[in-house]
């Protein structure tokens, strides 16, 4: 079992749409967890932190936390052509061997 | 603006040629990174400067090395680059506290090897 999984996608929306992209892990004592988007040839650009079980919102964006599932999840409302990305989810490992773990993505498109 | 400052954009370097790979912040954090992305999957990374403290990561080859002369500055040295070490090289700095990671990523460098 991988310590972060996503769904490789790629998810596909209509333009404004909600997407939905969720992430797993395995590491139940973690307490941090990130969203990066990455465009194709660019570097990861972090757009959500989340360290609390509930909801966070930025935006268009909202992050859900569950850690009694182990389940982080990101929602984009009215999603945009310019949403068209990998979004990678990071966990940061607990304990003495801390350090951040990523999935390997969930490609979004939105289709004009 | 301060940000993460990678150079060069793109590099393309022989077989065997050593190759050096530049990053620079004006962020002042104190933890600098240098992961390796190769296409569709997860960056790993290689190490990282906690202050002047370096780790590095189990797996890492010896042939990837790094400095970190000063607080602004980083590199990676490639000493003999080889067909499987193309990839994207990815900078990026962290202002560390217990709770946090969160990480600030240069343009990142696409590596070529001929």
């Amino acid at each position: 079992q991988k310590e972060v999984e996503q769904n490789s996608g790629p998810l596909s929306v209509p333009e404004g749409a909600i997407a939905s992209l969720n992430c797993t892990y395995s590491d139940r004592g973690s307490q941090s967890f990130f969203w990066y988007r990455q465009y194709s040839g660019k570097s990861p650009e972090l757009i959500m932190s989340i360290y609390s079980n509930g909801d966070k919102e930025d935006g268009r964006f909202t992050a859900q936390l569950n850690k009694a599932s182990q389940y982080v999840s990101l929602l984009i409302r009215d999603s945009q052509p310019s949403d068209s990305a990998t979004y990678l989810c990071a966990v940061m490992r607990a304990g003495n061997n801390r350090k951040l773990i990523w999935g390997l993505g969930t490609s979004l498109a939105v289709n004009p | 603006d301060a940000m993460v400052i990678q150079n060069p954009r793109y590099q393309v370097t022989q077989f065997g040629k050593p190759v050096t790979l530049s990053c620079s912040q004006t962020l002042n954090h104190n933890v600098m990174y240098w992961y390796q992305q190769k296409s569709s999957q997860a960056p790993k990374l290689l190490f990282h400067y906690y202050d002047k403290d370096f780790n590095n990561e189990a797996d890492t080859p010896d042939n990837f090395q790094s400095r970190r002369p000063n607080t602004s500055f980083c590199f990676l040295d490639i000493r003999s680059p080889g067909l499987g070490d193309a990839a994207m090289y990815l900078c990026a700095t962290s202002n560390q506290d217990r709770r946090n990671e969160k990480l600030f990523f240069g343009s990142g460098t696409q590596l070529s090897v001929l």
